[in-house]
Order: C-alpha cells, then sequence, then structure tokens
C-alpha cells in the first residue's frame, strides 16, 4: 500500500513553455501532498505543501506565479512550471501523506530539461 | 524552522562491513526521523524511521538511533551488500513537514 506515482517520468521542453507534473496516491485518499525539487547531487528541497481544497503554502524563495499548484482532488496533485527555463531544469519529486500522520510516501520523481 | 546536518558526505566500505551515518537536528520539537535510500534517477525510498519517544529501532540489518538530549540520530548498515550501495538520506519532522539532511552517497566495495 502507500503507492504515490507520477507522471510524466522524465520531459524535455523547450524555454518559455509551460510543463505540467501529476502526481497521485493510487491506494490510498491524500489529503497533503508535497513537492520538492533535486538539483543533482543535492538533497531534497520542499517548494510547496498542498491541501485538497485549498491553496498551497510555498516555501520562502519558491515563486508561486511561476510553480502553480493544483491539489483538486484527494487522490491528484499537479504541479505546473511556467515560462520555463534552463535554470528550471531538475528532478521533481512528490509526497503524500494521510491525515494526522506524519509519514510521507515519495514518488519516483519527474526529470525536467529545459533547452 | 529545522536544520538537519548528515555525515559524513560520502562513505566507502568493504562488503560485509557496517556503515554508520550521523545527523543531527536542531529544534528540539521534531519528533519523527525517517531514513530515505535514493537509488540514482529514483525517487527516496523510506527505510526505517523513528519517533522521539523510542530510543532504537532495528529491521534486519538496518538499525537507527535518537538521542533527544543531544540532538542526534544515526543509521547503522551491519553486513552491507552491494545492493546497499546509494545515497541515504536523513529527514527531520516538524509540523508536519521534512527537513532532509544534504546526504550521504555509500559505495559498498566487492
Amino acid at each position: 500500500g502507500a503507492v504515490v506515482s507520477q507522471h510524466p517520468s522524465w520531459v524535455i521542453c523547450k524555454s518559455g513553455t509551460s510543463v505540467k507534473i501529476e502526481c497521485r496516491s493510487l491506494d490510498f485518499q491524500a489529503t497533503t501532498m508535497f513537492w520538492y525539487r533535486q538539483f543533482p547531487k543535492q538533497s531534497l528541497m520542499l517548494m510547496a505543501t498542498s491541501n485538497e481544497g485549498s491553496k498551497a503554502t510555498y516555501e520562502q524563495g519558491v515563486e508561486k506565479d511561476k510553480f502553480l499548484i493544483n491539489h483538486a482532488s484527494l487522490t491528484l496533485s499537479t504541479l505546473t512550471v511556467t515560462s520555463a527555463h534552463p535554470e528550471d531544469s531538475s528532478f521533481y519529486i512528490c509526497s503524500a501523506s494521510l491525515p494526522g500522520r506524519d509519514e510521507q510516501f515519495f514518488g519516483p520523481g519527474t526529470r525536467l530539461t529545459v533547452l | 524552522g529545522e536544520n538537519v546536518e548528515q555525515h559524513p558526505s560520502t562513505l566507502s566500505v568493504q562488503e560485509g562491513d557496517s556503515a554508520v551515518i550521523k545527523c543531527t537536528y536542531s529544534d528540539s520539537a521534531s519528533n519523527y526521523f525517517p531514513w530515505y535510500k535514493q537509488e540514482l534517477g529514483k525517487g527516496p525510498q523510506l527505510i526505517i524511521d523513528i519517533r522521539s519517544n523510542v530510543g532504537e529501532k532495528k529491521d534486519q540489518r538496518i538499525a537507527v538511533t535518537l538521542n533527544k538530549t543531544a540532538k542526534h540520530f544515526s543509521l547503522h548498515i551491519t553486513e552491507t551488500q552491494p545492493e546497499d550501495s546509494a545515497v541515504y538520506f536523513c529527514a527531520a519532522n516538524l509540523d508536519y513537514k521534512l527537513s532532509f539532511g544534504a546526504g550521504t552517497t555509500v559505495t559498498v566495495r566487492a
């Protein structure tokens, strides 16, 4: 149980375009989902926390207008990177947690490359 | 916020030997400490965790210890195998948010 999937697993896009990444909890309902970014050989950095039906909470330094997060259902959250630039190239990982629980279940990640 | 430090950054061990990774955290209110294993190009995989009301936890070849007073926790891997080679991250949970250490690249030499 507690499986989280992401789609796509990798994406290449041109500079200036937008890219949407999906995060799904497959066998449980996740009231809270988290989005992380990981640059090569670095740790995971929390970008934002999203709760179903409400606006996401962004970490300091993360541009909310650039990284749009939608958590429309208890099993799906999406991250849209708007007007992507080469510096946005990274490994984006989502996680999900059960209500009132602190364990996070991570997805397999999405590799974004912006040309 | 929480600040987690992790050492060493790289660790090379002979197959069959033990590996130890240490982490410290800054906020005494943190109450949950998971350890993750990440293989290249994949998401983190939870390997063991410990809560603040427990001092030690073991699962087969993996164990974690927690010293709340000193605010540090450690991962111990015994009888290491080549498949243990990966990047390991410690994390501390505060207010349902995880703060991660910088990671330790473990290489098990055959």
